[in-house]
């Protein structure tokens, strides 16, 4: 299967601080997809990214897909400690879905 | 809208059995799909749907059956439980392919 590299698989931060995390593969995708996901919950979409170079903002999260359309990344200002959890980056090549191994955020109040 | 509704929320299966774990959507999606959770491996790919009656092999098929006789439902078979399907399992719809995935709550799933 399609191989997507998420970065970092872990974050310990404190409150207020930005939060950087990103995806690459190997392959382009058409559509990049970012979620959080919280314990014993399904993942919630937070961000969708459709066409190369596309910056959108949700709040105080940012997302970009990349000019190359093999990677995106994902931004979180000021963080607050309800953003813990974990995020999950998704690509969407052919009929199919592949996602990340997840990026997992504590925030320290 | 009730979204996306998995049933049931937890099971535990000896070897061998077989079960159906459910999945609806109430917003009139074609593109249906299951994925497992393993820990440290991100969500994989069972099976999808892009409409009613079309159903195809995702990155992790064996052992697993689906069918989709209406828009709304999308069910997943396990045909002779194994340990190695010990997971959490997640049914997700969108509009299209091309719109964004919404997720169910998960089935939680321990075999023995």
């Amino acid at each position: 299967g399609q191989q997507l590299n998420q970065s970092p698989q872990s974050m310990f931060i404190q409150e207020g601080e930005d939060v950087s995390m990103n995806c690459t593969s190997s392959s382009i995708f058409n559509t990049w997809l970012w979620y959080k996901q919280d314990p014993g919950e399904g993942p919630v979409l937070l961000i969708a990214l459709y066409k190369a170079g596309e910056l959108t903002s949700n709040g105080r999260l940012t997302a970009q897909f990349g000019i190359t359309r093999k990677d995106s990344f994902l931004n979180i200002s000021a963080s607050i400690p309800s953003d813990v959890g974990i995020y999950f980056c998704a690509g969407q090549l052919g009929n199919q879905f592949y996602f990340g191994t997840g990026t997992s955020l504590t925030v320290i109040p | 809208n009730a979204g996306v509704t998995q049933t049931p929320k937890f099971q535990v299966l000896k070897t061998g059995q077989s079960m159906t774990l459910q999945c609806a959507q109430d917003m009139n999606h074609e593109y249906m799909s299951w994925y497992r959770q393993d820990p440290g491996m991100g969500l994989r790919l069972i099976h999808y749907s892009v409409g009613a009656g079309i159903t195809d092999q995702g990155e992790v098929p064996n052992g697993y059956n689906v069918s989709r006789s209406t828009t709304e439902d999308f069910p997943l078979r396990l045909l002779s439980a194994a340990p190695s399907q010990t997971s959490v399992y997640f049914c997700a719809s969108s509009y299209t392919l091309d719109y964004e995935q919404y997720f169910g709550p998960g089935t939680r799933l321990t075999v023995t």
